[in-house]
């Protein structure tokens, strides 16, 4: 069981430069997010979807870009990277539900540099 | 709005050492906590959860209890082994969905043989 797949797993950007930060999961969860998490603070939500077509703004979006055309798949697209784009980025997913919360289920992690 | 703080890292014990680390939280309801970890290079992975006051959360040897009255879920571990080494995070949601998490900073823990 794959669980939430991320790649790739390290990328060095030249500013100015774009690319695209893949998640994949496979246990069906309508719910995907993006994270980022930088040094000494906790993880800051980018962006987030509810189901495949429908996409929202985190707490700091600016710079980013996303798509969920599937159910498994959800996107993270950088634009014109900037150094303070420099973090390590999660995707997540869950699948909330009544009589409880519904934990979080995180891929490794990418860790993006860039120069 | 809500918030999460976390004890200042990095810890560093000896295996067999006992563990806390402090949580406290800021929340206009009544969320419910969790503990992440965090191992090297990997992502978060759920440790454990409490979704009311006065409620325990447990896994391999970890504990955690809901204080609503302190607003506290410190992290208890009474015998540390080198494996224990990760990232901890204390995070609160107040509904189901993954949007509405706050984390902590995280906690980084050592342990020495």
């Amino acid at each position: 069981n794959a669980g939430v797949t991320q790649t790739p797993k390290f990328r060095i950007l030249k500013i100015g430069q774009s690319m695209t930060l893949q998640c994949t999961q496979d246990m069906n969860h309508n719910y995907m997010y993006w994270y980022r998490q930088d040094p000494g603070m906790g993880l800051k939500l980018i962006y987030y979807s509810v189901g495949a077509g429908i996409t929202d703004k985190g707490e700091v979006p600016n710079g980013y870009n996303v798509s969920r055309s599937t159910t498994e798949d959800f996107p993270l697209r950088l634009e014109l990277a900037a150094p303070s784009q420099t973090s390590v980025y999660f995707c997540a997913s869950s699948y909330p539900k009544g009589g409880g919360p519904s934990p979080l289920h995180f891929g490794n992690g990418t860790r993006l540099t860039v120069t | 709005g809500n918030s999460v703080t976390q004890m200042e890292g990095p810890v560093t014990l000896s295996e067999e050492a006992f563990l806390t680390i402090n949580c406290t939280y800021t929340a206009t309801g009544y969320p419910s906590l969790f503990w992440y970890v965090q191992y090297p290079g990997e992502g978060l992975q759920l440790l454990l959860k409490a979704t009311k006051a006065d409620d325990k959360g447990s896994n391999k040897g970890f504990e955690a209890t809901y204080r609503k009255e302190t607003t506290s879920f410190h992290l208890e571990k009474g015998s540390v082994q080198v494996s224990d080494s990760a990232v901890y995070f204390c995070a609160l949601s107040e509904d189901n969905y993954g949007q509405n998490f706050v984390f902590g900073p995280g906690t980084r823990l050592s342990v020495l043989p």
